[in-house]
């Protein structure tokens, strides 16, 4: 299995601009997770989708951030617009039930807002 | 809200120790826990994985452990390499597969 994809690994915008990550879940996982990794704040959970429903979105921190499922294999997170504190590592992972809700974590895509 | 620390955050020893990374968490109603490893720059990678009814599991030369009741689980690596240099991440589950990180320890194994 390829494992979760991400992309793009590498995203530099500028303040304003719309920002879009992608992700691929491993194949029959059935959850969907998407993370972010800052040096003041750790890995904190944005949102998570089971099924492609989205469950708890608690995490996001602004209505400047959604995040889409339209299918069990292609999930988007979106920024608009982009601010410098959005800089960061973002991560996708998936996990399936069949395997005790482990999850398996993508390479991530490191932004960076000037 | 559950609370995770991890101590030490961080940790050097000479290649060839047995060490023990140390997790505690505040809600103790957790599903599962799970350890990872991440290196510079890269992603996490699943270690060990724990059910709430298990006590541990082991992987190589890896054991992880878990007391649910107290709030603890530890990450013994036996042997240390240099490879195994990297920040090891404790992250415990709660209902709805809800992950909760620590800051992690970053190892250093000097050869």
């Amino acid at each position: 299995d390829a494992g979760v994809i991400q992309s793009p690994r590498h995203e530099v915008t500028e303040m304003g601009q719309e920002v879009t990550l992608r992700c691929k879940p491993i194949s029959g996982h059935d959850y969907l997770f998407w993370y972010r990794q800052t040096m003041m704040r750790g890995l904190e959970l944005l949102i998570y989708f089971n099924n492609n429903v989205p469950i708890d979105d608690s995490g996001m921190p602004e209505d400047r951030f959604s995040a889409k499922m339209p299918n069990a294999s292609f999930s988007t997170l979106k920024i608009q617009p982009s601010e410098p504190r959005d800089s960061a590592v973002y991560f996708c992972a998936s996990s399936s039930s069949g395997t005790a809700y482990e999850q398996y974590f993508g390479p991530g895509t490191r932004l960076t807002v000037t | 809200k559950q609370e995770v620390t991890q101590i030490p955050a961080a940790l050097s020893v000479p290649e060839g120790e047995n060490l023990v990374l140390n997790c505690s968490f505040t809600d103790s109603a957790i599903y599962n826990l799970q350890w990872f490893r991440q290196d510079p720059g890269k992603g996490l990678t699943s270690l060990l994985l724990i059910q709430s009814s298990q006590r541990e599991q082991t992987s190589g030369r890896l054991n992880a452990s878990l007391d649910k009741s107290s709030g603890r689980s530890t990450l013994y690596i036996a042997a240390s390499q240099p490879g195994d240099s990297a920040t090891y991440l404790c992250a415990p589950c709660r209902g709805g597969n809800k992950l909760v990180f620590g800051a992690g320890t970053i190892l250093r194994v000097k050869s």
